[in-house]
């Protein structure tokens, strides 16, 4: 299967920073990557699908890039709201896979 | 706007299997563009797809999870179900379901269920 490795595991940071997370898979998927927030208690919802598709309801301050194996997810001016936990997805085949998470803390 | 509403036991015991229901209102389950997904989330820990299935019944599962999990849907109730046998303390966990596009890489989850948490414990 597919493994994803995301990087850093925990990251904190203060309202305002630009902020960037990064997911890393273990053989090319092509811009089949989704990234998920998921908030404490709550659903996971998605954020970005297709590596760079803004998911509507979901503020322009995000973005994301990349093709292949390394992907990134932006926060270009952290606000208050986005304190989470965020996972990327690779959909490239049926064996979905996650990365392990990165918890975005308040500094 | 579509929802999705897990139901089932919150408590197994070990060695049963574990029986969820996911209930779809707000669209059709017979939806031929769409899977029906379930993913899993032990507690402090990331998450883990279980299974895919179509409403034609053409199933997909994790093969870490194959030889114990059934996905089944009912057009009839607009559910689609999980069967997970052999629970032991490993497969406590938050359920969702969820849903996903049915196309070439396309197959992000969106929406998902609240959740439920199962607990496996004597």
């Amino acid at each position: 299967d597919i493994q994803m490795t995301q990087s850093p595991s925990s990251l904190s940071a203060s309202v305002g920073d630009r902020v960037t997370i990064t997911c890393r898979a273990s053989q090319s998927i092509s811009n089949y990557l989704n990234w998920y927030q998921q908030k404490p208690g709550k659903a996971p919802k998605l954020l970005i699908y297709a590596a760079s598709s803004l998911r509507s309801g979901f503020p322009s301050r995000f973005s994301g890039s990349g093709s292949g194996t390394d992907f990134t997810l932006t926060i270009s001016s952290l606000q208050p709201e986005d304190f989470a936990t965020y996972y990327c997805q690779q959909s490239y085949n049926t064996q979905y896979t996650f990365g392990q998470g990165t918890k975005l803390e308040i500094k | 706007q579509l929802l999705l509403q897990e139901s089932g036991p919150g408590l197994v015991k070990p060695s049963e299997t574990l029986s969820l229901a996911c209930t779809v209102s707000g669209g059709s389950i017979s939806d031929s563009t769409y899977y029906w997904v379930w993913i899993r989330q032990p507690p402090g820990k990331g998450l883990e797809w279980i299974g895919s299935i179509h409403y034609s019944g053409n199933t997909h599962y994790n093969p870490s999870l194959k030889s114990r999990v059934s996905i089944s849907v009912d057009t009839s109730k607009s559910h689609f179900s999980l069967r997970l046998s052999s629970m032991t303390a490993a497969d406590t966990a938050v359920y969702y379901c969820a849903r996903h596009p049915y196309g070439s890489g396309r197959n992000w989850f969106d929406p998902w269920g609240q959740g439920t948490l199962v607990t496996v414990s004597s």
